[in-house]
């Protein structure tokens, strides 16, 4: 079965840093790219970030980018989001999400995690 | 960038049908999407695949209740025998290389 977890959310004042874990298991990791999505209150969902299988391609948001950076290691079946410069508006449930993979190719997200907060506020 | 429509809210009543829309923005007709389901305080659930001919893939454990389909630029999700555990957003999804993308979500009422 496949199982996403995410940890490290909490509370954080605007301009401050976090860093989100998502541990994989029932799969093999290294075989399929990683995605974030987030959610802030009351809202739809967004997506964030996505990683292909070894790391080599890596794609976010206009929003984040320069501020959050996804990473993986596929030794620890691990896949991560660096967040620096947090805004207010970044307050959300981020959610781990598997991309079904074939080959080298990304298609939609097939499987996802229960999520982790973030607020960011003084 | 392709854009994704849906009504933000839509309700029927418990054991009858609901057909909800997802409608893909001019010029991008041909892309695939799916539906992902996210019932009160919970992570969203990945439901099924649709391809611009109808066709589609379901996730694991999805029941037989749930069908999609496919006309031009409008991508469905039909609900049939309606649960009240069927009360939720739904949210269809592309992609594309370097991008995800969501529509807005249709809340679903059981009434």
């Amino acid at each position: 079965e496949v199982q996403l977890v995410e940890s490290g959310g909490g509370l954080v004042q605007p301009g401050g840093s976090l860093r989100l874990s998502c541990a994989a298991s029932g799969f093999i990791f290294s075989n399929y790219w990683m995605s974030w999505v987030r959610q802030a209150p009351g809202r739809g969902l967004e997506w964030v970030a996505s990683i292909k299988q070894d790391g080599s391609e890596k794609y976010s948001v206009d929003s984040v980018e320069g501020r959050f950076t996804i990473s993986r290691d596929n030794a620890k079946n691990s896949l991560y989001l660096q967040m620096n410069s947090l805004r207010a508006e970044d307050t959300a449930v981020y959610y781990c999400a598997r991309d079904w993979t074939i080959g080298d190719s990304c298609y939609h997200f097939d499987s996802w995690g229960q999520g982790t907060l973030v607020t960011v506020s003084s | 960038q392709v854009v994704l429509t849906q009504s933000p809210s839509a309700s029927a009543s418990l054991g009858a049908s609901v057909k909800l829309t997802c409608t893909l923005s001019s010029g991008h007709s041909t892309y695939s999407i799916a539906w992902h389901q996210q019932q009160p305080e919970k992570g969203p659930r990945y439901l099924m695949k649709i391809n611009s001919d109808g066709s589609h893939r379901k996730g694991d454990g999805i029941p037989d209740r749930f069908s999609g389909s496919s006309s031009g630029a409008e991508r469905y999700l039909t609900i049939s025998s309606l649960q009240s555990e069927d009360e939720a957003d739904y949210y269809c999804q592309t992609w594309g290389t370097g991008f995800r993308v969501f529509g807005g979500g249709t809340k679903l009422t059981v009434l």
